[in-house]
């Protein structure tokens, strides 16, 4: 069965620090990635995808086949980066799996 | 455009009480998804339409769990009778599926949590 796993419920770092959230799949296909976040009181909302292969909020994400990965990077964290972020796999042309989710909080 | 428009926002209710949960969502949109949200179990997809119609409702927990889109602006989640298990945030997602830059994105509303004592 498809799954996504996050094993980090919450990854605490200092500012400036590199963040690496991790994220593991697996999917019998060729599979499709995203990282979705929510900052407090704000909505879920898409962060990027593994297809576009962009950098947003100085974030990246890699997919590594070979490791069914697709961690989520920062070089320098940030206070504001502090949110639950999600890893999700789309199963189809419709359906997200998500994961458990890993709060980061990155303290001053 | 407010987005995804979902309501209640809070809800607490007694055990076997009827839960009704509604959703708004963003206008040209094809597909609307119904997600729950718990600490132990993270984020689950409990059904999903697309134009209307329900494609696959294969994570709705049992036949207290029912859902309706009785039209392109609409959608129900009821719960009948309510239980405290069912407590959690419910979620519901819009996206434009065919022919969309965006598309696989899903745009959440801001979730209705409900408390069953």
């Amino acid at each position: 069965a498809q799954r996504v796993t996050q094993p980090e419920k919450l990854l605490s770092v200092f500012k400036g620090a590199p963040v690496e959230l991790k994220c593991n799949y697996s999917y019998s296909g060729s599979p499709e990635l995203f990282w979705y976040v929510q900052y407090s009181r704000q909505r879920l909302q898409l962060l990027l995808r593994h297809i576009s292969r962009e950098s947003i909020k100085g974030f990246t994400a890699d997919l590594n086949k070979g490791e069914t990965s697709f961690h989520l990077k920062k070089p320098f964290a940030q206070e504001e980066d502090s949110a639950m972020y999600y890893c999700a796999l789309s199963e189809s042309s419709y359906k997200l799996i998500f994961g458990s989710g890993t709060r980061l909080l990155v303290r001053p | 455009d407010a987005g995804v428009i979902q309501s209640p926002r809070h809800e607490v209710t007694e055990m076997g009480q009827e839960v009704t949960l509604r959703c708004k969502p963003i206008s040209g949109h094809d597909s609307l998804f119904w997600y729950r949200q718990t600490m132990m179990r993270g984020l689950e997809l409990l059904i999903y339409f697309n134009n209307n119609v329900p494609i696959d409702d294969s994570g709705m927990p049992e036949d207290r769990f029912s859902a309706k889109m009785p039209n392109a602006s609409f959608s129900t989640l009821k719960i009948q009778p309510s239980e405290p298990r069912d407590s959690a945030v419910y979620f519901c997602a819009s996206s434009r599926l065919a022919g969309a830059p965006n598309t696989g994105e899903l745009f959440f509303g801001e979730g209705s949590r409900l408390t069953v004592l």
